[in-house]
């Protein structure tokens, strides 16, 4: 167990609708990161917060936003959904340290109809 | 900008196989190199790392050798389980204008045959 948790495991809805997935760090990490994995694509990093804010931004579209809350939970919020937002999101969270490791959550499935 | 290249799979093996899965990197800085694993359903978890040229990972029988000469941090392990039978991500974390970047390669698929 990674002590990172993701709700939901499973996420089905149509498309040009928006979804919130949810993200609780490891107890003590004050980083989050998010990841998109398709098979397509592979892991492609979106974002990264470091103790509520933005710290680095990758391939990220507009179309999606995230936060980091003062308890250090996080949220990615995709709007607008398009059948190629279909994919497996992670959150992971780190100390923010140089070099720490990346400690991954279970992943919530999209699937967008 | 850094990139990660990992050998494309997926790799197929027999228990007690040798296995090399290969990675090589481009980085303009000094990076830390890492190995990630996937096992079905679940999250990436760290199998093994390097910070600097020469530094050897090891975890689980698994190693990798830094070789800054060659760029290289390729995975192996002398004698596979049907319990490795995963997704391999060979990633470098380096950082680049005041912050931290990890790049992922597109990973490896084994599978391993009892």
């Amino acid at each position: 167990d990674s002590g990172v948790t993701q709700t939901p495991k499973h996420l089905i809805t149509a498309t040009g609708q928006r979804v919130t997935l949810r993200c609780s760090p490891r107890s003590g990490d004050l980083s989050v990161y998010w990841y998109q994995q398709s098979l397509d694509q592979g892991l492609q990093f979106l974002i990264q917060y470091y103790n509520g804010e933005e710290r680095a931004k990758g391939n990220i579209l507009e179309r999606f936003s995230a936060q980091q809350f003062p308890d250090l939970h996080s949220e990615l919020n995709l709007s607008s959904l398009e059948l190629g937002d279909s994919a497996l999101y992670f959150c992971a969270s780190s100390t923010g340290q140089a070099n720490s490791p990346l400690h991954f959550g279970n992943g919530t499935r999209l699937t967008v109809t | 900008g850094d990139s990660v290249t990992q050998m494309e799979g997926p790799v197929t093996l027999s228990e007690e196989a040798f296995l090399t899965i290969n990675c090589t990197y481009t980085a303009t800085g000094y990076p830390s190199l890492f190995w990630y694993v996937q096992y079905p359903g679940e999250g990436l978890q760290l199998l093994l790392k390097a910070t600097k040229a020469d530094d050897k990972g090891s975890n689980k029988g698994f190693e990798a050798t830094y070789r800054k000469e060659t760029t290289s941090f390729h995975l192996e392990k002398g004698s596979v389980q049907v319990s490795d039978s995963a997704v391999y991500f060979c990633a470098l974390s380096d950082v680049q204008g005041g912050s931290e970047k990890l790049v992922f390669g597109k990973g490896t698929k084994l599978t391993v045959n009892p």
